[in-house]
Protein backbone atom coordinates (compact mmCIF):
# COMPACT_ATOMS: atom_id res chain seq x y z
CA UNK A 1 0.00 0.00 0.00
CA UNK A 2 0.76 3.78 -0.08
CA UNK A 3 3.59 4.88 2.28
CA UNK A 4 4.81 7.84 3.61
CA UNK A 5 8.16 7.90 5.20
CA UNK A 6 9.56 10.51 7.16
CA UNK A 7 13.15 11.63 8.21
CA UNK A 8 14.75 11.62 10.71
CA UNK A 9 12.92 9.57 13.13
CA UNK A 10 14.95 11.58 15.85
CA UNK A 11 17.16 14.47 16.06
CA UNK A 12 18.80 16.67 18.64
CA UNK A 13 20.41 20.51 17.78
CA UNK A 14 21.26 22.64 19.64
CA UNK A 15 19.47 26.43 20.43
CA UNK A 16 19.68 28.22 17.67
CA UNK A 17 20.47 26.24 14.95
CA UNK A 18 18.02 24.82 11.82
CA UNK A 19 16.73 21.01 11.32
CA UNK A 20 15.17 19.86 8.24
CA UNK A 21 12.64 16.98 8.67
CA UNK A 22 11.78 15.16 5.08
CA UNK A 23 8.76 13.69 4.07
CA UNK A 24 8.43 11.25 1.09
CA UNK A 25 5.55 9.92 -0.54
CA UNK A 26 7.37 6.58 -1.80
CA UNK A 27 4.79 5.01 -4.10
CA UNK A 28 2.13 7.71 -5.34
CA UNK A 29 2.79 11.70 -5.75
CA UNK A 30 1.24 14.62 -3.57
CA UNK A 31 0.66 17.89 -5.02
CA UNK A 32 -0.53 18.35 -0.79
CA UNK A 33 1.01 17.21 2.32
CA UNK A 34 0.32 18.18 5.78
CA UNK A 35 2.29 18.82 8.85
CA UNK A 36 1.49 18.56 12.47
CA UNK A 37 2.85 18.97 15.79
CA UNK A 38 2.20 17.04 18.66
CA UNK A 39 3.04 18.49 22.32
CA UNK A 40 2.59 16.12 25.59
CA UNK A 41 -0.90 14.99 26.26
CA UNK A 42 -2.14 17.50 23.64
CA UNK A 43 -3.58 16.01 20.07
CA UNK A 44 -1.91 16.08 16.54
CA UNK A 45 -2.07 20.14 15.76
CA UNK A 46 -2.03 21.08 11.65
CA UNK A 47 0.85 23.39 11.70
CA UNK A 48 0.43 23.72 7.67
CA UNK A 49 -0.41 22.63 4.22
CA UNK A 50 2.36 22.26 2.16
CA UNK A 51 1.73 22.70 -1.70
CA UNK A 52 3.28 21.45 -5.06
CA UNK A 53 5.01 24.40 -6.35
CA UNK A 54 3.58 27.08 -4.81
CA UNK A 55 3.85 28.84 -0.81
CA UNK A 56 2.42 26.84 2.30
CA UNK A 57 -0.58 27.77 3.93
CA UNK A 58 -0.46 28.16 7.52
CA UNK A 59 -2.51 27.84 10.20
CA UNK A 60 -3.20 30.53 12.61
CA UNK A 61 -0.33 31.41 15.21
CA UNK A 62 2.41 29.27 13.22
CA UNK A 63 5.39 31.54 12.25
CA UNK A 64 5.88 31.11 8.98
CA UNK A 65 9.30 32.28 8.77
CA UNK A 66 10.33 29.82 11.29
CA UNK A 67 8.72 26.92 10.32
CA UNK A 68 9.80 27.36 6.40
CA UNK A 69 8.00 24.78 4.28
CA UNK A 70 9.51 23.12 1.10
CA UNK A 71 7.68 21.07 -1.42
CA UNK A 72 9.44 21.35 -4.84
CA UNK A 73 8.34 17.72 -6.24
CA UNK A 74 5.61 15.84 -6.07
CA UNK A 75 6.98 13.59 -3.28
CA UNK A 76 8.89 15.58 -1.15
CA UNK A 77 8.32 18.34 1.36
CA UNK A 78 10.74 19.27 4.15
CA UNK A 79 9.90 21.46 7.27
CA UNK A 80 12.82 23.27 8.27
CA UNK A 81 12.88 24.83 12.24
CA UNK A 82 14.81 28.19 12.15
CA UNK A 83 16.73 28.88 14.78
CA UNK A 84 15.23 26.59 16.74
CA UNK A 85 14.43 26.83 20.60
CA UNK A 86 13.92 24.68 23.43
CA UNK A 87 9.99 25.06 22.83
CA UNK A 88 9.95 23.78 19.47
CA UNK A 89 10.91 20.82 20.89
CA UNK A 90 8.23 18.38 19.97
CA UNK A 91 6.86 15.26 17.81
CA UNK A 92 6.18 16.60 13.97
CA UNK A 93 4.57 14.20 12.03
CA UNK A 94 3.89 14.72 8.22
CA UNK A 95 0.65 13.14 6.05
CA UNK A 96 -0.33 13.19 2.33
CA UNK A 97 -3.57 12.50 0.49
CA UNK A 98 -3.83 9.15 -1.18
CA UNK A 99 -6.35 7.55 -3.10
CA UNK A 100 -9.72 7.81 -2.53
CA UNK A 101 -10.17 9.40 0.82
CA UNK A 102 -7.49 7.62 2.64
CA UNK A 103 -4.65 9.93 4.19
CA UNK A 104 -1.34 8.70 4.92
CA UNK A 105 1.11 9.70 7.47
CA UNK A 106 4.96 9.04 7.66
CA UNK A 107 6.52 8.21 11.27
CA UNK A 108 7.15 11.34 12.51
CA UNK A 109 10.51 12.87 13.79
CA UNK A 110 11.12 13.80 17.72
CA UNK A 111 12.65 17.18 17.82
CA UNK A 112 14.79 17.78 20.72
CA UNK A 113 16.69 21.62 21.27
CA UNK A 114 19.19 21.82 23.65
CA UNK B 1 -10.89 24.51 14.66
CA UNK B 2 -12.86 21.62 15.34
CA UNK B 3 -13.57 20.83 18.44
CA UNK B 4 -13.19 16.37 18.61
CA UNK B 5 -13.22 14.58 21.78
CA UNK B 6 -12.63 11.32 22.13
CA UNK B 7 -13.44 8.63 25.35
CA UNK B 8 -12.28 7.53 27.66
CA UNK B 9 -8.57 8.87 27.65
CA UNK B 10 -7.36 5.77 28.59
CA UNK B 11 -8.55 1.76 28.93
CA UNK B 12 -7.52 -0.98 30.35
CA UNK B 13 -8.81 -4.75 29.34
CA UNK B 14 -8.05 -8.16 29.37
CA UNK B 15 -7.62 -10.73 26.38
CA UNK B 16 -11.20 -11.39 25.10
CA UNK B 17 -12.85 -8.70 26.49
CA UNK B 18 -14.86 -6.88 23.86
CA UNK B 19 -14.32 -2.81 24.34
CA UNK B 20 -15.41 0.65 22.28
CA UNK B 21 -14.39 3.89 22.48
CA UNK B 22 -16.60 7.02 21.37
CA UNK B 23 -15.67 10.03 18.84
CA UNK B 24 -17.94 13.44 19.19
CA UNK B 25 -17.34 16.07 16.66
CA UNK B 26 -19.47 19.30 15.28
CA UNK B 27 -22.27 18.22 13.01
CA UNK B 28 -21.77 20.88 10.94
CA UNK B 29 -19.97 20.75 7.31
CA UNK B 30 -19.26 17.32 8.37
CA UNK B 31 -17.21 15.66 5.13
CA UNK B 32 -15.37 12.46 6.56
CA UNK B 33 -14.21 10.81 9.74
CA UNK B 34 -11.53 8.96 9.67
CA UNK B 35 -10.18 6.54 12.78
CA UNK B 36 -6.41 5.46 12.82
CA UNK B 37 -4.89 2.77 14.73
CA UNK B 38 -1.14 4.40 16.43
CA UNK B 39 1.06 1.73 18.11
CA UNK B 40 4.70 3.89 19.39
CA UNK B 41 7.40 4.61 16.59
CA UNK B 42 4.99 3.75 13.45
CA UNK B 43 2.88 5.39 11.39
CA UNK B 44 -1.09 6.34 11.98
CA UNK B 45 -2.56 3.18 10.36
CA UNK B 46 -5.44 4.12 8.74
CA UNK B 47 -8.39 1.95 9.96
CA UNK B 48 -11.65 3.68 8.62
CA UNK B 49 -12.64 6.38 6.73
CA UNK B 50 -16.55 6.91 6.95
CA UNK B 51 -18.50 9.69 4.94
CA UNK B 52 -22.04 8.72 5.57
CA UNK B 53 -24.66 8.73 7.85
CA UNK B 54 -25.49 5.46 9.51
CA UNK B 55 -22.14 4.06 7.73
CA UNK B 56 -21.11 0.63 9.50
CA UNK B 57 -17.40 -0.21 8.57
CA UNK B 58 -15.77 -3.48 9.54
CA UNK B 59 -12.17 -4.85 9.62
CA UNK B 60 -11.38 -8.41 11.08
CA UNK B 61 -11.99 -7.45 14.58
CA UNK B 62 -12.81 -3.63 14.28
CA UNK B 63 -15.71 -1.90 13.30
CA UNK B 64 -17.07 1.40 13.50
CA UNK B 65 -20.48 3.35 13.03
CA UNK B 66 -21.17 6.78 12.34
CA UNK B 67 -23.75 9.41 12.90
CA UNK B 68 -23.27 13.02 11.65
CA UNK B 69 -26.34 14.27 12.53
CA UNK B 70 -25.49 13.94 16.62
CA UNK B 71 -22.05 14.01 15.71
CA UNK B 72 -20.10 10.74 16.74
CA UNK B 73 -18.95 7.53 16.01
CA UNK B 74 -18.48 4.56 17.93
CA UNK B 75 -15.25 2.11 17.80
CA UNK B 76 -15.32 -1.61 18.80
CA UNK B 77 -12.93 -4.17 19.60
CA UNK B 78 -14.43 -7.29 20.07
CA UNK B 79 -12.33 -10.30 21.69
CA UNK B 80 -9.06 -7.75 22.48
CA UNK B 81 -5.79 -9.41 22.26
CA UNK B 82 -2.21 -7.97 23.17
CA UNK B 83 -2.15 -6.62 19.65
CA UNK B 84 -4.36 -4.42 19.52
CA UNK B 85 -2.81 -2.11 22.61
CA UNK B 86 -2.20 0.99 20.83
CA UNK B 87 -3.70 4.80 20.97
CA UNK B 88 -7.20 4.78 18.40
CA UNK B 89 -7.28 8.64 17.06
CA UNK B 90 -10.09 9.66 15.47
CA UNK B 91 -10.35 13.05 12.89
CA UNK B 92 -13.07 14.70 11.34
CA UNK B 93 -12.81 16.31 8.24
CA UNK B 94 -14.79 19.48 7.84
CA UNK B 95 -15.35 20.22 4.04
CA UNK B 96 -12.98 18.96 0.96
CA UNK B 97 -9.65 19.48 2.18
CA UNK B 98 -7.61 16.80 3.70
CA UNK B 99 -6.57 18.38 6.71
CA UNK B 100 -7.55 16.65 9.86
CA UNK B 101 -8.54 17.57 13.48
CA UNK B 102 -7.44 15.03 16.12
CA UNK B 103 -8.73 14.35 19.21
CA UNK B 104 -6.31 13.41 22.02
CA UNK B 105 -7.15 9.77 21.03
CA UNK B 106 -8.08 6.71 23.36
CA UNK B 107 -5.50 4.22 24.51
CA UNK B 108 -5.47 1.28 25.14
CA UNK B 109 -3.89 -1.83 26.76
CA UNK B 110 -4.97 -5.03 26.83
CA UNK B 111 -2.81 -7.63 28.85
CA UNK B 112 -3.07 -11.46 29.12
Amino acid sequence: GAVVSQHPSWVICKSGTSVKIECRSLDFQATTMFWYRQFPKQSLMLMATSNEGSKATYEQGVEKDKFLINHASLTLSTLTVTSAHPEDSSFYICSAPGSGNTIYFGEGSWLTVV
Amino acid sequence: ILNVEQSPQSLHVQEGDSTNFTCSFPSSNFYALHWYRWETAKSPEALFVMTLNGDEKKKGRISATLNTKEGYSYLYIKGSQPEDSATYLCAPRAGTASKLTFGTGTRLQVTL
